[in-house]
């Protein structure tokens, strides 16, 4: 079975720009993940789906930041108006059933690795 | 808010030795904690889980880590490391209930292995 995949692997912009970044969950999974890790720090949560709807944004850093999961599958991260600051290795995750429930797991994809100029 | 800190930023160890990582965390209620490893070039990975019942959990290619709740820990450990082993090490922690299931993160822990 296929894991977490994301589209693009490395994405460079020019400040102010848009980007969108795209996560394809693992089959089957309800809840999905994006986090973003900056260098030398752990992962950071931004936002979190089950199913269609965003059940916790409480980690986007601004009104800059949106995702979407129109379908409960497919999720795209987008960001408007880029800074610098932005540039840092953005994760996505899925996982059975989300929730805290016991045993649920969180698989991670390989990463986008945006780069802003 | 719930943290976690993992207290080694990088360890150096020859072939066959001993490995432990300490990993502490802050929250109120239950938790889950889970060791993530991140090979070099590679996406992150599950090592190991800990979810309830026995408080020393198994993971893959060795690993074990061991939940203390009255220190708040759950420190990885591994009695032989091999070169393969070398990795950037996470620990993470999330609520068992009522939280969520967003998981946060220690800065981690670069592990290298000279043969």
């Amino acid at each position: 079975g296929a894991g977490v995949s994301q589209t693009p692997s490395n994405k460079v912009t020019e400040k102010g720009k848009y980007v969108e970044l795209r996560c394809d969950p693992i089959s089957g999974h309800t809840a999905l993940y994006w986090y973003r890790q900056s260098l030398g720090q752990g992962p950071e949560f931004l936002i979190y789906f089950q199913g269609t709807g965003a059940a916790d944004d409480s980690g986007l850093p601004n009104d800059r930041f949106f995702a979407v999961r129109p379908e409960g599958s497919v999720s795209t991260l987008k960001i408007q108006r880029t800074e610098r600051g932005d540039s840092a290795v953005y994760l996505c995750a899925s996982s059975l059933t989300g929730g805290g429930a016991a045993g649920d797991t969180q698989y991670f994809g390989p990463g986008t690795r945006l780069t802003v100029l | 808010a719930q943290s976690v800190s993992q207290h080694n930023h990088h360890v150096i160890l020859s072939e066959a030795a001993s490995l432990e990582l300490g990993c502490n965390y802050s929250y109120g209620g239950t938790v889950n904690l889970f060791w993530y490893v991140q090979y070099p070039g590679q996406h992150l990975q599950l090592l190991l889980k800990y979810f309830s019942g026995d408080p020393l959990v198994k993971g893959i290619k060795g690993f074990e880590a061991e939940f203390i709740k009255s220190k708040f820990s759950f420190n990885l450990r591994k009695p032989s490391v091999q070169w393969s082993d070398t990795a950037e090490y996470f620990c993470a922690v999330n609520a068992a209930t009522g939280g969520g299931n967003k998981l946060t993160f220690g800065t981690g822990t670069q592990l290298k292995v000279e043969l």
